[in-house]
């Protein structure tokens, strides 16, 4: 069973528009969504975070979205940056700490 | 402050051999976790260990084991290696109690021919 979808695989952004990357889960159990990025031949690196009692993180040119009733997540870039193109994985971390990653979409910003 | 560190960084092995893979996590992160990541599966959560005791695991057959020393290192073994165990296996480490966010080391790449 897939708990964790982001339902496209790739997604290319002209640079300075806005880069919105979706999330969407199957159970309300979770108590942290995270992003992260990913580039080739390196560990992922964490982006940004949101507890499940928020809606809303912002951090410089990341937000991230939490519609608990939805259960979707999802991050917007803006304005999104050449630097930006990479995997995106969202991550989403049970109270045991227990994380579960999406399948992840790659993000192509066209200069 | 050193990041996490996987040994080797490459490694290629026959089929039905065994495999023991490394990782430091940062100095005072307790909790270690393993990931698979291949293509098109994303990152297949393994197992997590947190002051030498494995608190969570992954839907991984049994030939997939894991350990963590009283020094927060962890080492994961793969046995009886198969064509389809070639990935890159990812370690990160963490804090448990505050921030949720891990950090990863770079993987190891695991060829198995």
């Amino acid at each position: 069973d897939q708990q964790v979808k982001q339902n496209s695989p790739s997604l290319s952004v002209q640079e300075g528009r806005i880069s919105i990357l979706n999330c969407d889960y199957t159970n309300s159990m979770f108590d942290y969504f995270l992003w992260y990025k990913k580039y080739p031949a390196e560990g992922p690196t964490f982006l940004i975070s949101i507890s499940s009692i928020k809606d809303k993180n912002e951090d410089g040119r990341f937000t991230v979205f939490l519609n608990k009733s939805a259960k979707h997540l999802s991050l917007h870039i803006v304005p999104s940056q050449p630097g930006d193109s990479a995997v995106y994985f969202c991550a989403l971390q049970t109270s045991y700490d227990k994380v579960i990653f999406g399948p992840g979409t790659s993000l192509s910003v066209i200069p | 402050k050193a990041g996490v560190t996987q040994t080797p960084r490459y490694l290629i092995k026959t089929r039905g051999q065994q495999v023991t893979l490394s990782c430091s996590p940062i100095s005072g992160h307790r909790s270690v976790s393993w990931y698979q990541q291949t293509p098109g599966q994303g990152l297949q959560f393994l197992f997590e260990y947190f002051s030498e005791t494995q608190r969570n695991k992954g839907n991984f057959p049994g030939r997939f084991s894991g350990r963590q020393f009283s020094n927060s290192r962890s080492e994961m073994n793969v046995s009886t290696l198969e064509l389809g165990d070639s990935a890159l296996y990812l370690c990160a480490s963490s804090v448990i109690g505050r921030a949720p966010e891990a950090f990863f080391g770079q993987g190891t790449r695991l060829t198995v021919v």
